[in-house]
């Protein structure tokens, strides 16, 4: 079965503190990893996607790494508009075909001015 | 351009009523996902169109859930004889590639 977790539950950190989230993920074939905002109240927003280890994308303040078990979502120098619940989720290979992607619980991250 | 839509997005019901919950997707997008996400769950998958093919539907949670797209474009899912279990958010996605997924802004179900 396929699994995603997310850690920490929960960040809290100063304005221009930098810091990591992490997503582990155990997929039988990981065709694409994605990361996604949500504030309260409203849908996920996208953000990145990895497709292969040692892929990295970048925004604005963001960036994103993935190995052949983790991916990491790199913080720097946040502001307190970065404050959101940022979530992982994998799309697997397979004959299905479907698509539909397989979410962690997701790190809820407050950064304070 | 626009993004995905959704209506309503709040829908208070009582237990035992039937709900509709809508979704336009953005103009092009050939895969449409219903989601749901509960209070302390993630997201999870209930229903994807793509194109002309039949629904894949293994992620609906009991037969009293069901989805429709009409024309390739719109789509209702519908949750009859709603039980308290079904109070969630109700997200929908479309995608262009079926690799990126848009997100609309939900609609939060409460079921008294």
């Amino acid at each position: 079965e396929d699994q995603v977790t997310q850690s920490p539950e929960a960040l809290r950190l100063q304005e221009g503190e930098s810091s990591s989230l992490n997503c582990s993920y155990t997929v039988s074939g990981l065709r694409g990893l994605f990361w996604y905002r949500q504030d309260p109240g409203k849908g996920p927003e996208f953000l990145f996607t990895l497709y292969s280890a040692g892929e990295e994308k970048e925004k604005e303040r963001l960036k994103a790494t993935l190995t052949k078990k983790e991916s990491f979502l790199h913080i720097t120098a946040p502001k307190p508009e970065d404050s959101a619940t940022y979530l992982c989720a994998v799309q697997v290979t397979g004959d299905t075909g479907r698509r539909a992607l397989t979410f962690g619980s997701g790190t809820r991250l407050q950064v304070q001015p | 351009g626009a993004g995905v839509s959704q209506s309503p997005s709040n829908k208070v019901t009582e237990k035992g009523k039937d709900v509709e919950l809508r979704c336009d997707p953005i103009s092009g997008h050939t895969a449409l996902y219903w989601y749901r996400q509960s209070l302390g769950q993630g997201l999870e998958f209930l229903i994807y169109f793509q194109g002309n093919s039949a629904p894949d539907k293994s992620g609906l949670p009991s037969d009293r859930f069901s989805a429709e797209r009409t024309g390739g474009s719109v789509s209702t899912l519908t949750i009859q004889r709603t039980q308290q279990e079904d109070s969630a958010v109700y997200l929908c996605a479309s995608s262009l590639d079926g690799d990126t997924q848009y997100f609309g802004p939900g609609t939060r179900l409460t079921v008294l």
